[in-house]
């Protein structure tokens, strides 16, 4: 199961500034919180994670809240071509050969509009 | 580099029969996993491998089979298809862990009739 909760949909005007949120109130420690989007039919794509410090890169900045239970993902700008369904997600740890699982939940579909 | 390929990208079945489905990585990665997308869902996690010769299950193992005899490759058998095994297939590796970036293929489109 997945371990985070986001909202369906979301709407956002083209070049305001979209933030995502998610909610990962079990989260752990040790675990980090990960962000992929997936436009139209291809494959996800990595977009960011962190594991408490607010972390940016080219493409997103991550804002996880002090207690850790929640976290928004930040689209400074949006655009149309960020239309997509955005993931958030916590790793899952296993058992077996020491290695973790993502597993993705319905994400939360972000339409960008003119 | 051309990242993770996957093959063929559409294919139609009829129930019972059996295939594989190819996915292939040229980037030396050690994990490779594969998810289904059914319509509307998100993604879910069949089956993994952390390296040449070891593999687990994943959310939804069953009907699936898998190996890894190569570093590159992570062949998916689907053993007797089923009309419930109509989805997007999507294949993915990482460099060693799954919670490294993983890259995706470009999915395979599999309708069982």
């Amino acid at each position: 199961d997945a371990k985070t909760t986001q909202p369906p949909s979301m709407d956002c005007a083209e070049g305001r500034a979209a933030n995502l949120p998610c909610n990962h109130s079990t989260i752990s420690g040790n675990e980090y919180v990960y962000w992929y989007r997936q436009i139209h039919s291809q494959g996800p794509q990595y977009i960011i994670h962190g594991l408490k410090n607010n972390e940016t890169n080219e493409m997103a900045s991550l804002i996880i809240t002090e207690d850790r239970k929640s976290s928004t993902l930040i689209l400074p700008h949006a655009t149309l071509r960020d239309t997509a369904v955005y993931y958030c997600i916590v790793r899952v740890p296993t058992i077996i050969y020491n290695t973790d699982k993502l597993i993705f939940g319905t994400g939360t579909r972000l339409q960008v509009f003119p | 580099n051309a990242g993770v390929t996957q093959t063929p990208k559409f294919q139609v079945l009829k129930t019972g029969q059996s295939m594989t489905l190819q996915c292939a990585q040229d980037m030396n990665h050690e994990y490779m996993s594969w998810y289904r997308q059914d319509p509307g869902m998100g993604l879910r996690l069949i089956h993994y491998s952390v390296g040449a010769g070891i593999t687990d299950q994943g959310e939804v193992p069953n009907g699936y089979n898998v190996s890894r005899s190569t570093t590159e490759d992570f062949p998916l058998r689907l053993l007797s298809a089923a009309p419930s095994q109509t989805s997007v297939y999507f294949c993915a590796s990482s460099y060693r862990q799954a919670w490294e970036t993983q890259y995706f293929g470009p999915g395979t489109r599999l309708l069982v009739l």
